[in-house]
């Protein structure tokens, strides 16, 4: 069965950091781009960081500079490390596996396999 | 590249046809994903490159559109289908941003 496992979410004051993971099991997950997306209680889906077969990061500017992408294909694990993290950070975070299909008009993206997410908390 | 769905929220009854929009802020040409989400739940993907249907997911459901005006539909509502559903644009890959979600209810 192919699975996203999160783990490592929990409750740091502002300021600090925080290390996800994500386990990957029942596909080749070195053959994968992966992202992190994360969404606030109650409200919408944002994306997070994303990171290439060959561990090239990608992060919007909310978050650039302080959190960092990174996997480990030997364990098939995908990370995000968040440092300098802030109540607005607060959310669920979820890993997502990135399909594609090439057709003649080019090669379509989508996220075709979620985890259940781990949540983030940022309060004093 | 910003996406806007409307309407925000939607109410409707088992077996209607209801329609979803999503337009981008700039022409994304067919680099367009929906998905369906449960309260508690990961997202699912329902419609990849604006119009083809993920293996598995019912023909109710269809997607059109290129690119800045998009639709999602769904032609004769079930009881499992009551969710939020979002847009997601891939135009700027990896750059990649959802609109802000359409939640559907029960009327």
């Amino acid at each position: 069965e192919v699975q996203l496992v999160e783990s490592g979410g929990g409750l740091v004051q502002p300021g600090g950091s925080l290390r996800l993971s994500c386990a990957a099991s029942g596909f080749t997950f070195s053959s994968y781009d992966m992202h992190w997306v994360r969404q606030a209680t109650g409200k919408g889906l944002e994306w997070v960081s994303a990171i290439g077969t060959a561990g090239d990061p990608y992060y919007p500017g909310s978050v650039k500079g302080r959190f960092t992408i990174s996997r480990e294909n030997a364990k098939n694990s995908l990370y995000l490390q968040m440092n300098s993290l802030r109540a607005g950070d607060t959310a669920v975070y979820y890993c997502a596996r990135e399909g594609y299909v090439d057709t003649a008009m080019g090669r379509y993206y989508y996220m075709d396999v979620w985890g259940k997410g781990t949540t983030v908390t940022v309060s004093s | 590249i910003q996406l806007t769905q409307s309407p925000s929220s939607l109410s409707a009854s088992v077996g209607d046809r209801v329609t979803i929009t999503c337009r981008a802020s700039q022409g994304i040409s067919s680099y367009l994903a929906w998905y369906q989400q449960k309260p508690g739940k990961a997202p699912k993907l329902l419609i990849y490159a604006a119009s083809t249907l993920q293996s598995g997911v019912p023909s109710r459901f269809s997607g059109s559109g290129s690119g800045t005006d998009f639709t999602l539909t769904i032609s004769s509502l079930q009881p499992e289908d009551f969710a939020t559903y979002y847009c997601q644009q891939l135009n700027s890959y990896p750059s990649i941003t959802f609109g802000q979600g359409t939640r559907l209810e029960i009327k």
